[in-house]
């Protein structure tokens, strides 16, 4: 079975803290997405890996975001600094490469960023 | 310029009812895939259904069917005999090219049913 583990559920911060939001996929995949969503822009996709190796990061907000994928089992999304626009809910999703794209989502992290 | 349009930000229907869900896509991509997701209040995403640009069928999931119009490049989600667990967030979303990648959502459809 797919499964995905995101850490922490939810995190309260202040203004400038540095936030790391962690993803563990629990079965095999290709791709790995990180989305973020929020009432204003409902799901961004943010970035998105294939077998580890970032391809697309053109919906990551600005350089104060930055993600890593160190080997097939976990990746993280860091900010830093945080700012109060950064409060949303992020979700890691996985994909297995095949045709119908399915992706399997974790529960999400919400953030707040006072 | 935005991919994947749901022009209704929420919707009521009676409980019974079957409910359409509107969604148009922009792509110039030959193969491209169509996905829906529902987002109960939990908050968990739960793929509903799938369809290829190039089945010729509507793709169908027990009470979901996806009405694929390629012409008119919608993919309206119905959902039939509509049930108060029913009542969700739901998603649109588009797989561009032939690969499993950069799939992109709609801002989606609030689905309010009524007893």
């Amino acid at each position: 079975d797919a499964g995905v583990i995101q850490s922490p559920r939810h995190e309260v911060t202040e203004m400038g803290q540095e936030v790391t939001l962690r993803c563990k996929p629990i079965s095999g995949h290709d791709y790995l997405f990180w989305y973020r969503q929020t009432m204003m822009r409902g799901l961004e996709l943010l970035i998105y890996f294939n077998n580890n190796v970032p391809i697309d990061d053109s919906g990551m907000p600005e350089d104060r975001f930055s993600a890593k994928m160190p080997n097939a089992s976990f990746s993280t999304l860091k900010i830093q600094p945080s700012e109060p626009r950064d409060s949303a809910v992020y979700f890691c999703a996985i994909g297995r490469g095949v045709k119908s794209g399915e992706l399997f989502f974790g529960e999400g992290s919400r953030l707040t960023v006072l | 310029a935005q991919k994947i349009t749901q022009t209704q930000p929420g919707m009521f229907v009676q409980e019974k009812e079957a409910v359409t869900l509107d969604c148009t896509y922009d792509t110039s991509d030959q193969s491209y895939g169509l996905f829906w997701y529902k987002q109960p209040s939990s908050g968990e995403m739960i793929f509903l259904i799938y369809q290829g640009s190039y089945d010729e069928q509507n793709a169908t999931e027990g009470r979901y069917s996806l009405n694929f119009q390629k012409a008119r490049k919608s993919a309206n989600l119905v959902i039939s005999a509509s049930q108060l667990g029913d009542s969700a967030m739901y998603f649109c979303a588009m797989r561009e090219g032939d690969r499993d990648d950069k799939i992109i959502f709609g801002k989606g459809t609030r689905l309010h049913i009524l007893p």
